[in-house]
Parts: C-alpha cells; sequence; structure tokens
C-alpha cells in the first residue's frame, strides 16, 4: 500500500462514452501527476498539478481533461478517446516542490484502460 | 528521442548471483537519478537514488553506480533473490522526472 489509491482499476469504453479516473493520496503530498504507461514504451508525463495548480501539460490531446479540486484528489477526464489511447494510466504524488533533489514519487495501482 | 533509455527489453539471472541492470542517458543537466520496481498489477515502488555529485549509492542488497562521463548508471542485486522478479525502470530528473522503458528482471531458482 503505497498510499496513493487509484480508481477504477480496470476500465473498457467506447470511443464515444465519457469516463473518468480518480485518484486520492493520503500522504499529505503537495503535488500529483497523470502518467500513461503504454506497452513497450516509457513511462510519459501528462499532467502535473502542484498545490492544486496545473503546472504542466505535456502536450497531452484535449480529450483528456485533468481536474485537481484539493491537494488530496486528481480526476483524468477522458471523452472520445481512441484505440490507442488504451494503455495504463498511473497517478503519483510527492512531497518535495517540484524540483527538489530529493523528489520521490509515489504511485497508484494504476487504471487499465482500453479503449474500443 | 529517449533521454533515458533501457537497451535490455529482458533479463534472466540465477537465484544468488548478482543481477545488473544498465541504464544510459543523454540529457547532462540531469542532477538526480531513480531506479522503481514495478510487480503487474502493481504500481512502480521507489527502490534506490543517486544525486549526481556521487558515484555509488548502497542500501542493502541494492548499489546504484553513476559514472557521469559515460552518461551511464547501473543497478546491481546481490544476492538476486526470488522476489526480484519484476520490471525496473531507470528514471532522471532535471525539471521533472523522466522514465526509461523498464527492464524485465526474471531470478532463476
Amino acid at each position: 500500500e503505497t498510499g496513493v489509491t487509484q480508481t477504477p482499476r480496470h476500465l473498457v469504453m467506447g470511443m464515444t462514452n465519457k469516463k473518468s479516473l480518480k485518484c486520492e493520496q493520503h500522504l499529505g503530498h503537495n503535488a500529483m501527476y497523470w502518467y500513461k504507461q503504454s506497452a513497450k514504451k516509457p513511462l510519459e508525463l501528462m499532467f502535473v498539478y502542484s498545490l492544486e495548480e496545473r503546472v504542466e501539460n505535456n502536450s497531452v490531446p484535449s480529450r483528456f481533461s485533468p481536474e485537481c479540486p484539493n491537494s488530496s484528489h486528481l480526476f483524468l477526464h477522458l471523452h472520445t478517446l481512441q484505440p490507442e489511447d488504451s494503455a495504463l494510466y498511473l497517478c503519483a504524488s510527492s512531497q518535495a516542490p517540484l524540483g527538489a533533489t530529493n523528489e520521490k514519487l509515489f504511485f497508484g495501482s494504476g487504471t487499465q484502460l482500453s479503449v474500443l | 528521442d529517449q533521454q533515458v533509455k533501457q537497451n535490455s527489453p529482458s533479463l534472466s539471472v540465477q537465484e544468488g548471483r548478482i543481477s545488473i541492470l544498465n541504464c544510459d542517458y543523454t540529457n547532462s543537466m540531469f542532477d538526480y537519478f531513480l531506479w522503481y520496481k514495478k510487480y503487474p498489477a502493481e504500481g512502480p515502488t521507489f527502490l534506490i537514488s543517486i544525486s549526481s555529485i556521487k558515484d555509488k549509492n548502497e542500501d542493502g542488497r541494492f548499489t546504484v553506480f553513476l559514472n557521469k562521463s559515460a552518461k551511464h548508471l547501473s543497478l546491481h542485486i546481490v544476492p538476486s533473490q526470488p522476489g526480484d522478479s519484476a520490471v525496473y525502470f531507470c528514471a532522471a530528473r532535471d525539471d521533472k522526472i523522466i522514465f526509461g522503458k523498464g527492464t524485465r528482471l526474471h531470478i532463476l531458482p
């Protein structure tokens, strides 16, 4: 148990559906992240929130829409996705401010997303 | 272009022997390097890290070596145990943390 909880664990959706991924951290951390892991690719950073403010949008298509209502919760709203968006979506949090030397990420278990 | 490269997708090592996982990077501005371990159906978990001002960091069975001139780091696990079977991600930081593709380590009985 890493202190970062993601729901749902698995999600199958059609290209016209709207769904949301949820992440909650119980660690009192200041920063939260969305990463995407596709098969045979590195973990790709999607979004970063620091103190509930989005500080990074890594050229992610607008069909992915993040929301951070408070420092413990992070959502990823999905709409009109494509089959190539099928991947493992990982949420992470960190205590240290962005750029701090000892920054470590604590990951959730991920949501395995399949887009049909 | 990948800034953090793990060129071996998989590695098999006999139990009790040393496992050596390698990682190369291209960005000389990276100042902090991390290794993460991932089991199936779980998120990556932090294993060990090293600052760019050091060349070695040891934590129990795990040692990370950094060769800045070669832009290369390695993770040594000795002795290897069955529970070490997992995917290992190398990561490096400038203003954000960038991950490699991972190496799947199989510990053979």
